[in-house]
């Protein structure tokens, strides 16, 4: 499985600010994911981030409110725009090597928002 | 629709005790299956997986077995120790679903000594 970091690890930040969250990955890989893990909760798919080209928002997922780029096969950014404090969550980066590949997650950014 | 549905928590157990943590899935098709760890302040670690029916995986004392009649992976280890206390997370790839990865609820774990 490929290593993923991200950073920052943690942050706290003041309502109506903006956060962007890093995703590298130390090989070149397919599919990358970005998820979100609010308090007590499961993980809930935020997008698909698409090498190159815009990402795959699920539904209840806006591209103003979660921009993502994917420049290359190793990085990925998911921004956090105008946070509230709903926004305080765990966001999570994800990859897959191919479709029916086993999917793995990086550590985490624990995101708490004033 | 596609789901996933584990038992909630949370689980206490004594040192040493037997952990069970049931999951169901309901798909079209047979998807691959997954276990995956949270520990405390950390991210999602993968403990096993199983891709067609009646595969066992197993890691770290932990085992589940893909039963198709059932449509369950559920969880088991023998003798559970302080160190396993975390969130547990039953997913499923779901070629219908997109191949988007579908997770249950979670279920906390907390072994005492």
């Amino acid at each position: 499985s490929a290593v993923i970091s991200q950073k920052p690890s943690r942050d706290i930040c003041q309502r109506g600010t903006s956060l962007t969250i890093q995703c590298q990955v130390d090989s070149q890989v397919t599919m990358m994911f970005w998820y979100r893990q609010q308090p007590g909760q499961s993980l809930t798919l935020i997008a698909t981030a698409n090498q190159g080209s815009e990402a795959t928002y699920e539904s209840g997922f806006v591209i103003d409110k979660f921009p993502i780029s994917r420049p290359n096969l190793t990085f990925s950014t998911l921004t956090v725009s105008n946070m509230s404090p709903e926004d305080s969550s765990i966001y999570l980066c994800s990859e897959r090597a191919g479709p029916q590949e086993t999917q793995y997650f990086g550590p985490g950014t624990r995101l708490l928002v004033l | 629709g596609d789901s996933v549905t584990q038992m909630e928590g949370p689980v206490t157990l004594s040192e040493e005790a037997f952990l069970t943590i049931n999951c169901t899935y309901t798909a079209t098709g047979y998807p691959s299956l997954f276990w995956y760890v949270q520990y405390p302040g950390e991210g999602l670690q993968l403990l096993l997986k199983a891709t067609k029916a009646d595969d066992k995986g197993s890691n770290k004392g932990f085992e589940a077995t893909y039963r198709k009649e059932t449509t369950s992976f559920h969880l088991e280890k023998g003798s559970v120790q302080v160190s396993d206390s975390a969130v547990y997370f039953c997913a499923a790839l779901i070629k219908a679903a997109g191949n988007k990865l579908t997770f249950g609820g979670g279920t906390r774990v907390l072994v005492k000594p």
